[in-house]
């Protein structure tokens, strides 16, 4: 299975806004509504920061937000922080019964 | 909430057997989630290898699928991978896992273990 397709890159100023694709196909972005997004940080495991599309666990800023579109999923970050500097990682069940990753994307706060 | 700690050899010879286990604490792993493992290459994205439910049902990755057994011991409330013939390209760090069912979220993270395989 190949990986969900993600940007390498973005950055963002303290304050901004940004916006992270995750593109698939309809056997998984575009076929289920099981597109979660996880953050890492440099030397720790990931974090689960969206599920379900658009919905956070318990505790997760509501500076992020998910949502998605046919066979591309989003997560924006609003008024950005530095601690926002992290990996961004998408994922997605698929018609195979598998769990597909991204490729990640590495966000900078500029 | 669930605990998770891996744990097993960091180091393993080519050819061979990679084998970790997983404890799990303050979570029964009869009571529901699929136990599962994912890996992460050195500088890399990740990888979701497998999982295990309860009852003992399997789901696996394609492309590691043949070399892949994810089992689970009830009575030790742990999990277990192995994969068998490694090579240098299975080096990465392992992280064990709690993933809902329809594998909607991975919801708890091992801290991982580093597994680099060399002669």
């Amino acid at each position: 299975q190949s990986a969900l397709t993600q940007p390498a890159s973005v950055s963002g100023s303290p304050g901004q806004s940004i916006t992270i694709s995750c593109t698939g196909t309809s056997s998984d972005v575009g076929g289920y509504n099981y597109v979660s997004w996880y953050q890492q940080h440099p030397g720790k495991a990931p974090k689960l920061m969206i599920y379900d599309v658009s919905k956070r666990p318990s505790g997760v800023s509501n500076r992020f937000s998910g949502s998605k579109s046919d066979n591309t999923a989003s997560l924006t970050i609003s008024g950005l922080q530095a601690e926002d500097e992290a990996d961004y990682y998408c994922s997605s069940y698929t018609s195979s019964s598998t769990l597909i990753f991204g490729g990640g994307t590495k966000l900078t706060v500029l | 909430q669930v605990q998770l700690q891996e744990s097993g050899p960091g180091l393993v010879k080519p050819s061979e057997t990679l084998s970790l286990t997983c404890a799990v604490s303050a979570y029964s792993i009869s009571s529901g989630y699929y136990w599962g493992w994912i890996r992460q290459p050195p500088g890399k994205g990740l990888e979701w290898i497998g999982c295990v439910y309860h009852t003992g049902g399997t789901y696996y990755n394609p492309s590691l699928r043949s070399r892949v057994t994810i089992s689970v011991d009830a009575s030790k409330n742990q999990f277990s991978l192995k994969l068998s013939s490694v090579t240098a390209a299975d080096t990465a760090m392992y992280y064990c896992a709690t993933i809902q069912l329809w594998f909607r979220s991975v919801d708890y993270w091992g801290q991982g273990t580093l597994v680099t395989v060399s002669s």
